[in-house]
């Protein structure tokens, strides 16, 4: 079974350009989850969909930062303009949505994300 | 968020077992204590997790204190491939996780 991918691997821009990361999660996973990491900092949470919908995006930095999930497949995460302070790892996470609610979460690789 | 507390950093020789323990004195009862490491380069990984009963699986075991207020990640036997930073997290489930800083557990040759 494929794991959760995400791309690109790594993405160097310039100081506001525009950057769309793309995650696909594993086949029939609901719940999709963003994190990152900026240096020297902890992992983040960013937002939640759960099939199509925006569950939690409480975690959001700010409207430079629109995410999508349309049909409730792969989801993207576009940052514009982008700023210095988007530099770091951005991760993608699915889970089942599961009744009992201790479902693990598979995460991908992550996206490295620089910003000149 | 219910916290956790874990060692910023351990070392354990190579082939022995590790003792990864967290604190998590604020944990409610719907709480299930998972684990995740990060290897190097890599994002995280799930390892374990549990409620109330001591877990076992391939990766580890999972000893939970009598009044869960705290548990330790055991690791039967290190190998190199086993360092990484690990995560204790508190988790309901379908929801977000919550990253601490974690313990970086290097392994010994």
């Amino acid at each position: 079974e494929a794991g959760v991918t995400q791309f690109p691997s790594h993405s160097v821009i310039e100081k506001g350009q525009t950057v769309t990361l793309r995650c696909d999660p594993i086949s029939g996973h609901d719940n999709l989850y963003w994190y990152r990491r900026v240096m020297g900092k902890e992992i983040k949470f960013l937002l939640h969909f759960v099939k199509e919908s925006k569950q939690d995006e409480s975690g959001m930095p700010n409207n430079r930062f629109l995410a999508e999930r349309t049909g409730g497949t792969y989801s993207t995460l576009k940052v514009q303009p982008a700023e210095l302070e988007d530099s770091g790892v951005y991760f993608c996470a699915s889970s089942w949505l599961s009744a009992l609610g201790h479902n693990e979460q598979f995460f991908g690789p992550g996206t490295r994300l620089t910003v000149l | 968020d219910a916290k956790t507390t874990q060692p910023n950093s351990m070392e354990s020789n190579e082939e022995e077992p590790v003792h990864l323990p967290c604190n998590h004195s604020t944990i409610s009862g719907t709480d299930y204590i998972h684990w995740y490491r990060q290897l190097p380069s890599q994002g995280p990984e799930y390892v374990i997790h549990g409620l109330t009963s001591n877990v076992n699986n391939r990766m580890a075991s999972l000893a939970i204190a009598e009044d869960r207020k705290s548990s330790t990640l055991i690791l039967h036997r290190a190998t190199l491939r086993d360092a990484a930073v690990y995560y204790c997290i508190l988790f309901i489930g379908n929801e977000k996780l919550t990253f601490g800083t974690g313990t970086r557990l290097t392994i010994i040759p």
